[in-house]
């Protein structure tokens, strides 16, 4: 039973550029939340994805939007790549639009240059 | 404003005896905790969750301790192993809400 499965792995953009970042629900996952995690810091909530629309969003600027495929999988796209962007992403996955349940990906390590 | 606190950034523990994970937190809306361990290079693992109706749950060797009149909980370990050394994340959810709000971390080093 395959988990949470994030890519790529490891990313390096350079400033100004746009990315995306790809995510794969465990099986039996229909919601998809992302996480950005700085060094030395917790993971900060970006957005939920239930039934393809956002359904909450944390504090971050427009520069961040995503999107769900009908067979759950979700994209984050970050456009205009700041320094302070670099961090791991992670997607989390869960059932029914709920908090209970999640399961975290191993992440992708995005480094902004 | 951080709304989930982890006051000790690292803490090393002897084999065998007990590790105490500390957790504070400033929005009294706050209903649902959990606690995540991390190992280098992979995603955060769960580990034990308690919802604001109880002050006590336990899974195993890990309790987790609720006291919401000081907005605080602890996470106990019993005996620690060297397998426990991670970095652990105290996480926090609002009624309602589906996404979490996590503190900093702490990483634990357990000496065999």
């Amino acid at each position: 039973d395959a988990g949470v499965t994030q890519s790529p792995t490891h990313l390096i953009k350079t400033r100004g550029q746009q990315v995306t970042l790809r995510c794969s629900p465990k099986s039996g996952h229909d919601t998809v939340s992302w996480y950005q995690q700085a060094l030395g810091q917790g993971p900060q909530f970006i957005f939920q994805y239930y039934e393809e629309e956002e359904r909450q969003r944390g504090n971050f600027p427009d520069r961040f939007s995503g999107h769900q495929f009908p067979n759950y999988s979700s994209e984050l796209n970050v456009n205009a790549l700041l320094l302070g962007d670099s961090a791991l992403y992670l997607c989390a996955s869960s059932l029914r639009n709920s908090r209970y349940g999640y399961t975290f990906g191993s992440g992708t390590r995005l480094t902004v240059v | 404003d951080q709304q989930v606190k982890q006051n000790s950034p690292s803490l090393s523990v002897q084999e065998g005896r007990i590790s105490i994970l500390n957790c504070d937190y400033t929005n009294s809306m706050f209903d649902y905790f959990l606690w995540y361990k991390k190992y280098p290079a992979e995603g955060p693992t769960f580990l034990i969750s308690i919802s604001s109706i109880k002050d006590k749950n336990e899974d195993g060797r890990f309790t987790v301790f609720l006291n919401k009149s000081a907005k605080h909980l602890s996470l106990h370990i019993v005996p620690s192993q060297p397998g426990d050394s991670a970095v652990y994340f105290c996480a926090a959810s609002p009624p309602y809400g589906q996404n979490f709000v996590f503190g900093p971390g702490t990483r634990l080093s357990v000496l065999p």
